[in-house]
Protein backbone atom coordinates (compact mmCIF):
# COMPACT_ATOMS: atom_id res chain seq x y z
CA UNK A 1 0.00 0.00 0.00
CA UNK A 2 1.22 3.32 -0.97
CA UNK A 3 0.11 5.02 2.15
CA UNK A 4 -1.87 8.23 2.38
CA UNK A 5 -0.68 10.21 -0.31
CA UNK A 6 -1.06 14.24 0.21
CA UNK A 7 -0.45 17.00 -2.56
CA UNK A 8 1.22 19.45 -2.85
CA UNK A 9 4.43 18.78 -0.64
CA UNK A 10 4.80 22.33 -0.63
CA UNK A 11 2.53 25.66 -1.39
CA UNK A 12 3.50 28.99 -1.56
CA UNK A 13 0.91 31.91 -1.69
CA UNK A 14 -0.01 35.16 -1.48
CA UNK A 15 -2.51 36.01 1.57
CA UNK A 16 -5.77 36.38 -0.14
CA UNK A 17 -5.09 33.55 -2.76
CA UNK A 18 -7.20 30.69 -2.24
CA UNK A 19 -5.78 27.27 -1.78
CA UNK A 20 -6.88 23.36 -1.69
CA UNK A 21 -5.10 20.54 -0.17
CA UNK A 22 -5.66 17.36 -1.34
CA UNK A 23 -5.45 13.69 0.06
CA UNK A 24 -6.36 10.31 -0.51
CA UNK A 25 -6.57 7.84 2.04
CA UNK A 26 -5.03 4.22 2.21
CA UNK A 27 -7.48 2.21 0.48
CA UNK A 28 -10.03 0.51 2.70
CA UNK A 29 -9.91 3.17 5.71
CA UNK A 30 -13.20 4.16 6.71
CA UNK A 31 -12.11 7.56 8.48
CA UNK A 32 -10.01 10.39 7.91
CA UNK A 33 -8.57 13.16 9.57
CA UNK A 34 -7.08 16.31 8.66
CA UNK A 35 -4.79 18.06 11.34
CA UNK A 36 -2.78 21.22 11.63
CA UNK A 37 0.98 21.27 13.25
CA UNK A 38 2.40 24.67 13.82
CA UNK A 39 5.16 25.14 16.79
CA UNK A 40 2.75 27.14 18.50
CA UNK A 41 0.05 24.84 18.76
CA UNK A 42 1.36 21.80 17.88
CA UNK A 43 -1.20 18.86 16.59
CA UNK A 44 -4.54 20.14 16.19
CA UNK A 45 -7.13 18.27 14.51
CA UNK A 46 -9.19 20.48 12.34
CA UNK A 47 -12.19 18.06 11.54
CA UNK A 48 -12.54 14.16 10.68
CA UNK A 49 -14.91 12.32 8.37
CA UNK A 50 -16.04 9.02 8.67
CA UNK A 51 -17.78 7.23 5.79
CA UNK A 52 -17.24 10.65 3.97
CA UNK A 53 -19.50 11.91 6.36
CA UNK A 54 -18.18 14.81 8.64
CA UNK A 55 -18.71 13.78 12.32
CA UNK A 56 -16.60 16.87 14.45
CA UNK A 57 -15.51 19.78 12.46
CA UNK A 58 -15.02 21.85 15.81
CA UNK A 59 -10.95 22.03 15.11
CA UNK A 60 -11.91 23.91 12.05
CA UNK A 61 -10.27 27.83 12.78
CA UNK A 62 -13.33 29.71 10.86
CA UNK A 63 -15.12 29.87 7.74
CA UNK A 64 -12.67 30.45 5.42
CA UNK A 65 -11.44 26.96 6.29
CA UNK A 66 -13.87 24.19 4.49
CA UNK A 67 -13.16 20.45 4.03
CA UNK A 68 -14.90 17.81 1.81
CA UNK A 69 -14.61 14.48 0.95
CA UNK A 70 -16.85 13.42 -2.02
CA UNK A 71 -15.84 9.70 -2.44
CA UNK A 72 -13.91 7.63 0.03
CA UNK A 73 -10.40 8.02 -1.61
CA UNK A 74 -10.07 11.72 -1.97
CA UNK A 75 -10.88 14.59 0.26
CA UNK A 76 -9.92 18.50 0.10
CA UNK A 77 -9.20 20.98 2.72
CA UNK A 78 -9.61 24.75 1.33
CA UNK A 79 -8.76 27.67 2.49
CA UNK A 80 -10.29 30.88 1.02
CA UNK A 81 -9.21 33.67 2.00
CA UNK A 82 -5.67 32.56 2.82
CA UNK A 83 -3.97 34.54 5.33
CA UNK A 84 0.12 34.05 6.47
CA UNK A 85 -1.19 33.20 10.13
CA UNK A 86 -2.83 29.84 8.11
CA UNK A 87 0.93 28.99 7.69
CA UNK A 88 1.73 25.20 9.01
CA UNK A 89 2.20 21.84 8.09
CA UNK A 90 -0.80 20.01 6.86
CA UNK A 91 -1.57 16.56 7.50
CA UNK A 92 -3.65 14.15 6.45
CA UNK A 93 -4.40 11.25 7.96
CA UNK A 94 -6.77 7.90 7.50
CA UNK A 95 -7.89 5.01 10.15
CA UNK A 96 -9.85 2.43 10.04
CA UNK A 97 -12.54 2.24 13.04
CA UNK A 98 -15.70 0.68 13.69
CA UNK A 99 -16.59 -2.09 16.36
CA UNK A 100 -14.14 -4.64 16.38
CA UNK A 101 -11.69 -2.15 14.22
CA UNK A 102 -9.36 -0.03 15.52
CA UNK A 103 -6.34 0.44 13.32
CA UNK A 104 -3.97 3.65 14.50
CA UNK A 105 -3.79 6.96 12.63
CA UNK A 106 -1.98 6.83 9.39
CA UNK A 107 -0.56 9.95 8.55
CA UNK A 108 0.53 11.41 5.37
CA UNK A 109 4.01 13.59 4.66
CA UNK A 110 1.85 16.48 5.42
CA UNK A 111 1.82 19.77 3.03
CA UNK A 112 3.79 22.56 4.25
CA UNK A 113 1.51 26.11 3.65
CA UNK A 114 3.81 29.11 3.36
CA UNK A 115 1.18 31.99 3.10
CA UNK A 116 3.07 35.41 2.00
CA UNK B 1 -12.55 18.72 26.60
CA UNK B 2 -9.29 17.17 27.14
CA UNK B 3 -5.83 18.70 27.99
CA UNK B 4 -2.11 16.51 27.25
CA UNK B 5 0.49 18.08 29.13
CA UNK B 6 3.87 16.67 27.87
CA UNK B 7 7.48 17.00 29.91
CA UNK B 8 9.86 16.92 29.21
CA UNK B 9 10.27 19.84 25.89
CA UNK B 10 13.60 18.91 24.50
CA UNK B 11 15.60 15.57 26.30
CA UNK B 12 19.20 14.72 25.64
CA UNK B 13 20.88 11.54 26.34
CA UNK B 14 23.72 9.44 25.94
CA UNK B 15 23.86 6.39 23.35
CA UNK B 16 23.02 3.74 25.42
CA UNK B 17 20.96 5.31 28.33
CA UNK B 18 17.59 5.19 29.24
CA UNK B 19 14.93 7.85 27.85
CA UNK B 20 11.61 8.51 29.62
CA UNK B 21 9.15 10.93 28.62
CA UNK B 22 5.98 11.84 30.56
CA UNK B 23 2.20 13.28 30.03
CA UNK B 24 -0.35 13.51 31.78
CA UNK B 25 -4.14 13.99 30.96
CA UNK B 26 -7.49 15.35 31.95
CA UNK B 27 -10.17 13.63 31.24
CA UNK B 28 -10.72 10.13 33.23
CA UNK B 29 -12.74 9.09 30.81
CA UNK B 30 -9.66 8.85 28.55
CA UNK B 31 -8.89 5.06 27.51
CA UNK B 32 -6.14 4.63 24.26
CA UNK B 33 -2.98 6.42 24.38
CA UNK B 34 -0.97 6.29 21.54
CA UNK B 35 2.83 7.61 21.31
CA UNK B 36 4.35 9.33 17.56
CA UNK B 37 7.74 9.77 16.31
CA UNK B 38 8.30 12.18 14.00
CA UNK B 39 11.59 12.82 12.31
CA UNK B 40 12.52 15.77 10.94
CA UNK B 41 10.74 16.97 8.03
CA UNK B 42 8.39 13.67 7.94
CA UNK B 43 5.38 12.44 8.87
CA UNK B 44 3.96 11.17 12.79
CA UNK B 45 4.16 7.13 12.80
CA UNK B 46 2.82 5.33 15.70
CA UNK B 47 5.21 3.38 18.33
CA UNK B 48 3.31 1.94 20.56
CA UNK B 49 -0.22 2.50 21.96
CA UNK B 50 -2.08 1.46 25.19
CA UNK B 51 -5.30 1.22 25.85
CA UNK B 52 -6.83 1.74 29.33
CA UNK B 53 -7.36 -1.98 30.80
CA UNK B 54 -3.77 -2.58 30.81
CA UNK B 55 -1.27 -1.28 32.86
CA UNK B 56 1.87 -1.56 30.64
CA UNK B 57 3.12 -2.74 27.31
CA UNK B 58 6.23 -3.52 25.84
CA UNK B 59 8.24 -3.46 22.69
CA UNK B 60 11.82 -4.02 22.39
CA UNK B 61 13.56 -1.16 23.65
CA UNK B 62 10.32 0.35 23.73
CA UNK B 63 7.78 0.51 26.89
CA UNK B 64 4.52 2.46 27.88
CA UNK B 65 3.19 2.49 31.27
CA UNK B 66 0.04 4.00 32.37
CA UNK B 67 -1.40 5.25 35.62
CA UNK B 68 -5.74 5.68 35.20
CA UNK B 69 -5.24 7.20 39.36
CA UNK B 70 -2.99 9.61 38.39
CA UNK B 71 -4.09 10.22 35.12
CA UNK B 72 -0.18 10.25 33.56
CA UNK B 73 1.20 7.50 31.32
CA UNK B 74 5.14 7.58 30.50
CA UNK B 75 7.50 6.52 27.71
CA UNK B 76 10.36 4.47 28.35
CA UNK B 77 13.18 4.00 25.37
CA UNK B 78 16.09 1.83 26.75
CA UNK B 79 19.39 1.24 25.09
CA UNK B 80 19.33 4.45 23.18
CA UNK B 81 20.63 5.06 19.65
CA UNK B 82 21.84 8.20 17.49
CA UNK B 83 18.57 6.78 15.22
CA UNK B 84 15.64 7.51 17.87
CA UNK B 85 16.75 10.81 17.93
CA UNK B 86 13.28 12.66 16.83
CA UNK B 87 10.35 14.22 18.45
CA UNK B 88 7.85 12.57 20.36
CA UNK B 89 4.06 13.20 20.89
CA UNK B 90 1.77 11.56 23.11
CA UNK B 91 -1.99 11.48 22.51
CA UNK B 92 -5.21 10.53 24.12
CA UNK B 93 -8.80 9.79 23.27
CA UNK B 94 -12.17 9.17 25.33
CA UNK B 95 -13.21 6.85 22.27
CA UNK B 96 -11.46 3.48 22.98
CA UNK B 97 -9.72 4.43 19.34
CA UNK B 98 -7.92 7.02 17.06
CA UNK B 99 -10.94 8.89 17.04
CA UNK B 100 -10.44 12.35 18.18
CA UNK B 101 -6.82 12.41 20.18
CA UNK B 102 -5.46 15.33 21.83
CA UNK B 103 -1.89 15.43 20.95
CA UNK B 104 0.88 16.55 23.67
CA UNK B 105 3.26 18.96 22.79
CA UNK B 106 5.51 17.00 21.51
CA UNK B 107 9.36 16.41 23.22
CA UNK B 108 12.73 17.02 21.10
CA UNK B 109 15.00 13.64 21.97
CA UNK B 110 18.42 14.14 20.83
CA UNK B 111 20.76 11.15 21.53
CA UNK B 112 24.28 11.73 21.63
CA UNK B 113 26.73 9.82 20.36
Amino acid sequence: DAGVIQSPRHEVTEMGQEVTLRCKPISGHNSLFWYRQTMMRGLELLIYFNNNVPIDDSGMPEDRFSAKMPNASFSTLKIQPSEPRDSAVYFCASSLLGPGDNSPLHFGNGTRLTVT
Amino acid sequence: GENVEQHPSTLSVQEGDSAVIKCTYSDSASNYFPWYKQELGKRPQLIIDIRSNVGEKKDQRIAVTLNKTAKHFSLHITETQPEDSAVYFCAASTSGSARQLTFGSGTQLTVLP
